[in-house]
This record gives C-alpha cells, structure tokens and sequence, in this order.
C-alpha cells in the first residue's frame, strides 16, 4: 500500500523568499510521484511528476523538485515565491501500471507575505 | 496536454433528491476514471475506480448504493448521488489518467439544503 504525508499544513513564507514543501511517501514498489496545485473551488492542476529517470523534476511556474529514494522524500522547492503561488499544494503517489489511482497527501497551504 | 470536463461545477439540491454529475474525457479516451471527494480544508479521497464497460470498484466505507458511477464510454462517467443528504454535501472530483499522468475535472461543488 502507498501513503504520502506532508510535513506542515500550512507555511508562510515572505515574497521572494525560497519555498520549500515536504513530502515523503511510502511504497512497495517504485512509485510515480506528483505534486499538484489547487486553487479554491477549482480541481487539481499538476504542477511536476517523477516516473523514471533523472531524479531532478523541473515544473511549471519555476517550481521543480527532487526525487530521493534514500530518504522516500519528493520535496517541492521554488527559489522566489510569489503571490500568485499561494494556493493548496498536494503531493501523491500512484503505483507504475497505467490508469492506477493516486494517494493524496493531507495538502499544504502555503501563504505568501507581501 | 489532455483535457477532463466536469459537469455542473455546483449544484444545489433538495434533501431526498438526486445528483448527477458528469466527467468527460475531451481528447482522449479513458478506460479507467477515478472519483474523489474533498471535505473542507481536507485532501482527497479515492471514493471510487470507474471502468468502461464494467462495474465500478469502490474503496472502503464508500456505499455504492448511495453514490451510482456508470462509465458508459471511453470519455464520459458519471456519479449520482442518490437520496442526497446535508452530510452529502462536500466537492467532488474525478480524474482520467493517460499514460502515467492523471488529469483532473474543475470539480463539482454540492451543497445538499
């Protein structure tokens, strides 16, 4: 069975400033991972994912994250926040087979200080 | 990259009446769709896996009786919500994955009065 937990339901960090959102996931199997962003009262928009290959994911809107298996973390990082990236972040796991159902985090919201 | 619709985006109904609400797959077909729902200020959870041509699988605690998937198509399930009730109320969410990637619908916002 897969699980992903995210540390902190909610950060705050100032425009400009680094953002950094923690997840780590447990699989049996090699997993897929994703991260995903929800604006309020709107459905899922993927932002990155890792299946195989380099562990170092770039995304939309300047965020990327890095796949380490040693650590089962797929942390989410973007160098400069700005205001329009708060929102609710979840991060999820699905198992390698087409079509499989992902495992959602409890989400993150992330503020942003002007 | 692949396009899921969504629809009613809300809706509000009586108590003891039921919803539908539809998931299509734009440009691409979908053997398999997913449901979800999302309690305020909570993640989502898997309610169902909907299978073209076959009975939908539901997860744990989910009654099938009460919440109908049919997957009719390649591109179009649908959900009804049988005998709503307030506690029904909450934003539902499907997804059809192509490849290794889900796409999600805009979500359907129901409010059971």
């Amino acid at each position: 069975a897969q699980s992903v937990t995210q540390l902190g339901s909610h950060v705050s960090v100032s425009e400009g400033a680094l953002v950094l959102l923690r997840c780590n996931y447990s699989s049996s199997v090699p997993p897929y991972l994703f991260w995903y962003v929800q604006y309020p009262n709107q459905g899922l928009q993927l932002l990155l994912k890792y299946t195989t290959g380099a562990t170092l994911v770039k995304g939309i809107n300047g965020f990327e994250a890095e796949f380490k298996k040693s650590e089962t973390s797929f942390h989410l990082t973007k160098p400069s926040a700005h205001m329009s990236d708060a929102a609710e972040y979840f991060c999820a796991v699905s198992v390698r087979e087409y079509g499989n159902k992902l495992v959602f985090g409890a989400g993150t919201i992330l503020r942003v200080k002007s | 990259g692949a396009v899921v619709s969504q629809h009613p985006s809300w809706v509000i109904c009586k108590s003891g009446t039921s919803v539908k609400i539809e998931c299509r797959s734009l440009d691409f077909q979908a053997t398999t769709m997913f449901w979800y729902r999302q309690f305020p200020k909570q993640s989502l959870m898997l309610m169902a896996t909907s299978n073209e041509g076959s009975k939908a699988t539901y997860e744990q605690g989910v009654e099938k009786d009460k919440f109908l998937i049919n997957h009719a198509s390649l591109t179009l399930s649908t959900l009804t919500v049988t005998s709503a009730h307030p506690e029904d109320s909450s934003f539902y969410i499907c997804s059809a994955s192509l490849w290794a990637e889900a796409f999600f619908g805009q979500g359907t916002r129901l409010t059971v009065v």
